[in-house]
């Protein structure tokens, strides 16, 4: 079966732009969750979508971020007015449930110039 | 302010022989602990996992061992090989298997390179 997709694999970007990154997670997995990942750092927590419950959205680092799941299939992840810092590789990871190991896509590299 | 800290950016090791990859932790409510590795260009893939009521879990050539007490858990790689050269992140979360809806809080990760 599949795994985890994104889309697209690499996005450049003029800063004050604003871009919109897809994932789309394995059928069946209720979970799905966004992280991203800046150069020198770990993984950092973005977002949670747990089947049509009200998304938990503490990772967010700004107002200019936001996330939305249809049902329990495909995720946008959109970032208006892009800053330099936002550069970074955007994974999306999903899993069968909270507290289930989760499988991760290959990311989207954005780059803001 | 880091509640997963992998202290090594880099290891490198000889193939054949063990690889120990640390991790520390400062959130005591972290309940469950996973290590993923990450090949360039791909998304990180799960290896193994151990909850805080073991102390040890084994998994062919990989052992996580955790100690609670210490706030501290290693991966152990035994033999290594060249092909587990890559990144390996460690991650925690303060849910298990129905919890909460928290996502994995990751370390830094840890470059591991095997030499032949």
């Amino acid at each position: 079966g599949a795994g985890v997709s994104q889309s697209p694999s690499n996005k450049v970007t003029e800063k004050g732009k604003d871009v919109e990154l897809r994932c789309d997670p394995i059928s069946g997995h209720t979970a799905l969750y966004w992280y991203r990942q800046r150069l020198g750092q770990g993984l950092e927590f973005l977002i949670y979508f747990q089947g049509n419950s009200a998304p938990d959205k503490s990772g967010l680092p700004s107002d200019r971020f936001s996330a939305e799941r249809t049902g329990e299939s495909v995720s946008t992840l959109t970032i208006q007015r892009t800053q330099q810092e936002d550069s970074a590789v955007y994974l999306c990871a999903s899993s069968f449930g909270p507290g289930w190991e989760q499988y991760f896509g290959p990311g989207t590299r954005l780059t803001v110039t | 302010d880091q509640q997963v800290k992998q202290n090594s950016p880099s290891l490198s090791v000889q193939e054949g022989r063990i690889s120990i990859l640390n991790c520390d932790y400062t959130n005591s409510m972290f309940d469950y602990f996973l290590w993923y590795k990450k090949y360039p260009a791909e998304g990180p893939t799960f290896l193994i996992s151990i909850s805080s009521i073991k102390d040890k879990n084994e998994d062919g050539r990989f052992t996580v061992f955790l100690n609670k007490s210490a706030k501290h858990l290693s991966l152990h790689i035994v033999p290594s090989q060249p092909g587990d050269s890559a990144v390996y992140f460690c991650a925690a979360t303060p849910t298990y298997s129905g919890g909460g809806a928290d996502g994995l809080t990751f370390g830094k990760g840890t470059h591991l390179i095997i030499q032949p």
